[in-house]
């Protein structure tokens, strides 16, 4: 079965810093990996999607993700947060099948410290 | 460009009411329209996705439907809502094409059954 899994519900760092938001998926076949971001009350916005090709997938706002196969993780990063990415963020894969299905995970919130 | 609209944004609802929210789409033709309903800000469950008119394939047996009157209407809809259908309710559409898997969301509906 597919899944998708983020291992922390929370993630803390200092504005400035470098930051790690982590995601491991299963899935059989390719996968196409996906990044979204929600701020609070709103819908889930885009950020970056890894289908094929270059294994480090740049997206909006700075952020950017790298797909590892050998270790079914696909992190997204940034070099230097900034509070306003204090948000919830959502790992997701989607399946090439009818309707093309996306399986999300449970989210990771993300606080950036001034 | 494309824009997806929810309503209401907001709603409460007595147990064994009836419920009707709608989604819309412009800008785009013969998208796949998906419902999904996140609970205490969390993680995302799909309940409906439709890949043209008429076509619903519902992801979860519960108290809730999904029809497609038209190209760019999605409709969720209840004969008589439980407390547990409180929750925040996202649309969201994917554009049919071999580039085209991210999905985009609406700002959805948060329903609070009393």
């Amino acid at each position: 079965a597919q899944s998708v899994a983020q291992p922390e519900d929370q993630v803390n760092v200092a504005e400035g810093n470098p930051l790690t938001v982590k995601c491991t998926y299963s899935v059989s076949g390719n996968p196409y990996l996906f990044w979204y971001v929600q701020y609070p009350n709103r819908g889930l916005q885009f950020l970056l999607k890894y289908i094929t090709g270059d294994n480090l997938v740049k997206g909006s706002y700075g952020f950017e993700a790298e797909f590892n196969k050998s270790q079914t993780s696909f992190h997204l990063k940034k070099p230097s947060a900034l509070v306003s990415d204090s948000a919830l963020y959502f790992c997701a894969v989607s399946l090439n099948t009818g309707g093309f299905k996306t399986i999300f995970g449970a989210g990771t919130r993300l606080f950036v410290k001034a | 460009s494309q824009t997806i609209h929810q309503w209401p944004a907001t709603l409460v609802q007595p147990v064994g009411s009836p419920l009707s929210l709608e989604c819309t789409v412009e800008g785009t033709s013969n998208p796949n329209l998906y419902w999904y309903r996140q609970a205490a800000g969390r993680g995302l469950q799909l309940l409906f996705y439709s890949v043209g008119i008429g076509q619903i394939s519902s992801e979860v047996p519960q108290n809730l439907s999904a029809s497609r009157p038209q190209d760019r209407q999605f409709i969720l809809s209840s004969k008589k809502l439980l407390l547990s259908d409180s929750g925040f309710y996202l649309c969201a559409w994917r554009a049919t094409g071999q580039s085209n898997y991210e999905q985009y969301f609406g700002p959805g509906t948060r329903l609070t059954v009393t």
